[in-house]
Formats: C-alpha cells, sequence, structure tokens
C-alpha cells in the first residue's frame, strides 16, 4: 500500500515561514490534498490538487509537489495557524484513500 | 452552502454494531462520493472506505474488510456508515466527507463533516 511520510513536528516564529513536506513514491505523479485541523474540529481543506486553494483560504497558504516529496509553505504564520496538518493522496492502484501520519504546527 | 451533518455520539458494547449517518445539504449528493474517515484519540487519521452516491458502489479498506458497511439513501440525501463486531480500538471519532470519483480516482475530500464520537466500553 501506499505510504505517506511527515515529520511529526514543525516550530516556526509568527511572522515567519513554514514548510511541512511529505514524502512518497513518486508523489509528483499525483494530486496531493493537504487539509488544517484544529483541536476538537474535523479537517479543513487548504490546499487541493497541489497548489490550489479552497475559496477562503488565505493567500499565506501554498503547495508544491515534485519528485518524491509534496510541501505545503504557510508564509507569515500566525498565532491562529496552530494547528495538525495531513497530506492525503489517492492511491489509484488500490482505489483507496491514503493521510500522512500528521504535522503539528506549533507557533513560538 | 455545502454542508454535512452527522448523527450524534454512540456508547456501544463490544461485540455490538453502530450505524452512523451523513446528511448533505446545499449540494447535489448523488453526484458525489462519501468518504469515511476515522480519527483515534491522539492518533492519524484513518480512512475507511467510499461510496458513490449515484451508483452505490463501495470499497472499502483491507483492515475494515469484514465488518464495514456503507450504505446510502437518495430520497433523503443520506450516507450510512455501519461498523460490526466492535472492539474497544474502534474508540474514534468518525467523519464523513464529500469527494468526487471518476476515472480510477478521487479528488479531494471537502467538506467534512462535524464528526461523530463513538466509544467502544463494556
Amino acid at each position: 500500500s501506499y505510504v505517506l511520510t511527515q515529520p511529526p513536528s514543525v516550530s516556526v516564529a509568527p511572522g515567519q515561514t513554514a514548510r511541512i513536506t511529505c514524502g512518497g513514491n513518486n508523489i509528483g505523479s499525483k494530486g496531493v490534498h493537504w487539509s488544517q485541523q484544529k483541536p476538537g474540529q474535523a479537517p479543513v481543506l487548504v490546499v487541493y490538487d497541489d497548489s490550489d486553494r479552497p475559496s477562503g483560504i488565505p493567500e499565506r497558504f501554498s503547495g508544491s509537489n515534485s519528485g518524491n516529496t509534496a510541501t505545503l509553505t504557510i508564509s507569515r504564520v500566525e498565532a491562529g495557524d496552530e494547528a495538525d496538518y495531513y497530506c492525503q493522496v489517492w492511491d489509484s492502484s488500490s482505489d483507496h484513500g491514503v493521510f500522512g501520519g500528521g504535522t503539528k504546527l506549533t507557533v513560538l | 452552502q455545502m454542508q454535512l451533518v452527522q448523527s450524534g455520539p454512540e456508547v456501544k458494547k463490544p461485540g455490538t454494531s453502530v450505524k452512523v449517518s451523513c446528511k448533505a445539504s446545499g449540494f447535489t449528493f448523488t453526484r458525489s462520493a462519501v468518504q469515511w474517515v476515522r480519527q483515534a484519540r491522539g492518533q492519524r487519521l484513518e480512512w475507511i472506505g467510499w461510496i458513490v452516491v449515484g451508483y452505490g458502489n463501495t470499497n472499502y479498506a483491507q483492515k475494515f474488510q469484514e465488518r464495514v458497511t456503507i450504505t446510502r439513501d437518495v430520497s433523503t440525501n443520506t450516507v450510512y456508515m455501519e461498523l460490526s463486531s466492535l472492539k474497544s480500538e474502534d474508540t474514534a471519532v468518525y467523519y464523513c466527507a464529500s469527494s468526487y470519483c471518476g476515472g480510477g480516482s478521487c479528488s479531494y475530500f471537502d467538506p467534512w463533516g462535524q464528526g461523530t464520537l463513538v466509544t467502544v466500553s463494556s
């Protein structure tokens, strides 16, 4: 089965840039989606199809995907961005959804 | 506004079954697929399975293959996820989410339901 690997945690000071990676075999050939989950809440989509943003998501959130790594970039980080972030792809070979292990973003 | 509303929390005994509902409003459900995902306390998101609402075809993660059934009622715009032979390890928040599936692939999950806490305890 397809495996996605994320760092367990990333820390960044307010106003700086946070980069959260998602590793997978030839992930660049797949569409990668990112969701934000705050404590006690359901996940919310923040980036889809590698780099597109749903309406209402700030331009500070962006994504890229190439080779074996996809990256979620959050610019000018704010305290309200503190959350768990999950990458997700569709594994067409098994017709299953796959999530990364999640990354906890801490704003120092 | 696209929205998914799930049924309320459940407390079940080991060995029994639970059925969680997910009702759509604000969009045409029959053109969507509905994904089910669960999350144990402090743990990662875990994909369970999906149903293409218009056709009723389903696919399940191997881990749940023997115990899960996802169905739909198009007349009420509602999808159901039933999990049987419950164990304490099934204690988790269960989420539904909408996506589009076609051509051998499914899209991103959005929107998500608010989640349903299922507690399995003797």
